[in-house]
């Protein structure tokens, strides 16, 4: 079972480029990583899913190294509206079955 | 399109109590998973029903249970409520069919519980 551990906070000036890495190191072959954004007082929201290599959507690219054991959200020129939790989630699936293993978030904090 | 729903949104019980939370998941998704999220240890998985029948189950004593109906929609009970069980209980629908996650699920709002 995968477990994942992440920065618990970061601070970036607006403008500039976030990267958050997971590490997950026992994560196995068939295990998908994704990441999600959470506001107070709301749940979690998907942000981007990838296996291996590199994934880009309209608001944020996923970097997964050969060996797949982290994985770094990267958030390009962030503003205000970007202060939230930050999770990567790791799902480990097989045989009809799977597990969920969340990070404990990074709280990221954009300063004006 | 309607996202995922849950009901109520905030309630306060006693120690010893019971109480049962509800989720109605996105239409069409039959997948509906529960999270139990707490300052110190985040998030954490519940269980996830799939047409009717519980798929998976997280590390939780037997006081934590649910169900789900032939609509999808979903509750969750805690009975013998503790302190510690003071959280946002947060449900998630997805389109999954049986057999697989790829971890692209739709989170509601949550409920938030407190035990007094």
């Amino acid at each position: 079972l995968a477990k994942t551990t992440q920065p618990i906070s970061m601070d970036s000036y607006e403008g500039q480029e976030v990267n958050i890495t997971c590490s997950h190191n026992n994560i196995a072959t068939n295990d998908y990583i994704t990441w999600y954004q959470q506001f107070p007082s709301q749940g979690p929201r998907f942000i981007i899913q990838g296996y291996k290599t590199k994934v880009t959507n309209e608001v944020a690219s996923l970097f997964i190294p050969a060996d797949r054991k982290s994985s770094t959200l990267s958030l390009p020129r962030v503003s205000l509206s970007d202060t939230a939790v930050y999770y990567c989630l790791v799902v480990n699936s097989g045989a009809g079955s799977y597990q969920l293993t969340f990070g404990k978030g990074t709280k990221l904090s954009v300063i004006p | 399109k309607a996202g995922v729903t849950q009901t109520p949104r905030y309630l306060i019980k006693t120690r010893g109590q019971q109480v049962t939370l509800s989720c109605s998941p996105i239409s069409g998704h039959r997948s509906v998973s529960w999270y139990q999220q707490t300052p110190g240890q985040g998030l954490q998985f519940l269980f996830e029903y799939f047409s009717e029948t519980q798929r998976n189950k997280g590390n939780f004593p037997g006081r934590f249970s649910g169900r789900q109906f032939s609509n999808s929609r979903s509750e969750m009970n805690v009975s013998t409520l503790e302190l510690g069980d003071s959280a946002l209980y947060l449900c998630a629908s997805s389109s999954t069919v049986a057999g697989g996650n790829t971890g692209e699920l739709f989170f509601g709002e949550g409920s938030r519980l407190t035990v007094l």
